[in-house]
């Protein structure tokens, strides 16, 4: 069975510094996906980004990039130039593939880590 | 273009009663799968449903049960209701498995259920 930890229950960190989530993850399979969600406290899950296992190459979104370490099993999420409207919990979730491009539609999440931007 | 919609978005419940929760999914998804958020945790996983039949299951007990209908749109149910059920229900839709885009889930905003 797949698990993902979040060793971090809470960060801070002041408005246009970068901060940086750990997320580890255990499992058998070769092929599969990781992602980052944001939950504000509106409580809707939001994507950030993803990472195919198979990718060497990190994802990045704007201020948001992985360091995806696939031999350690760790996945973590950078946040640069922080910005007050990036308060939220953050979900780190993965999900097995079955097969080409497919995926079997299972997410499963860390325990999160809440992260405070400061002004 | 409509995302996912939820409904009710909050209720109350009395333990031993029944409850059922409903969810559109984003336009032109065919798949529809629920989780279970306690307060402070990560979502789990409940179940998944594909051309109206459950597809995946999660560990939940047969008191949680699920509906597709022709439209896509699903409905979770939840009988005997317990106080460890208080939680925010998400429901989350996608492309069916095995199509290339259906790695992009998208989640409602969730039904918070109290169990009193």
């Amino acid at each position: 069975a797949q698990t993902v930890t979040q060793s971090q229950p809470e960060m801070s960190v002041q408005e246009a510094e970068t901060v940086t989530l750990s997320c580890t993850y255990d499992t058998s399979e070769n092929n599969y996906y990781l992602f980052w969600y944001k939950q504000p406290p509106s409580r809707q899950m939001i994507l950030v980004i993803r990472q195919e296992a198979y990718k060497q190459q990190n994802a990045t979104e704007n201020r948001f990039s992985v360091n995806f370490q696939k031999a350690a099993k760790s996945f973590s999420l950078k946040i640069s130039d922080s910005q007050l409207g990036d308060t939220a919990m953050y979900f780190c979730a993965f999900m097995k593939h079955v097969g080409g491009s497919s995926n079997t539609g299972k997410l499963i999440f860390g325990q999160g880590t809440t992260l405070q931007v400061k002004p | 273009d409509a995302g996912v919609t939820q409904s009710p978005t909050h209720l109350i419940k009395t333990r031993g009663q029944q409850v059922t929760l409903r969810c559109s999914p984003k336009s032109g998804h065919d798949t529809v799968s629920w989780y279970q958020q306690a307060l402070g945790q990560g979502p789990q996983f409940i179940f998944q449903y594909y051309e109206e039949e459950e597809r995946q299951r999660g560990n939940f007990p047969d008191r949680f049960s699920g509906h597709q209908f022709p439209n896509y749109s699903s409905e979770l149910n939840v009988n005997a209701l317990l106080l460890g059920d208080s939680a925010l229900y998400l429901c989350a839709s996608s492309f069916f498995p095995g199509q290339s885009s259906g790695n992009t889930i998208y989640f409602g905003e969730g039904s918070w259920l109290t169990v009193v």
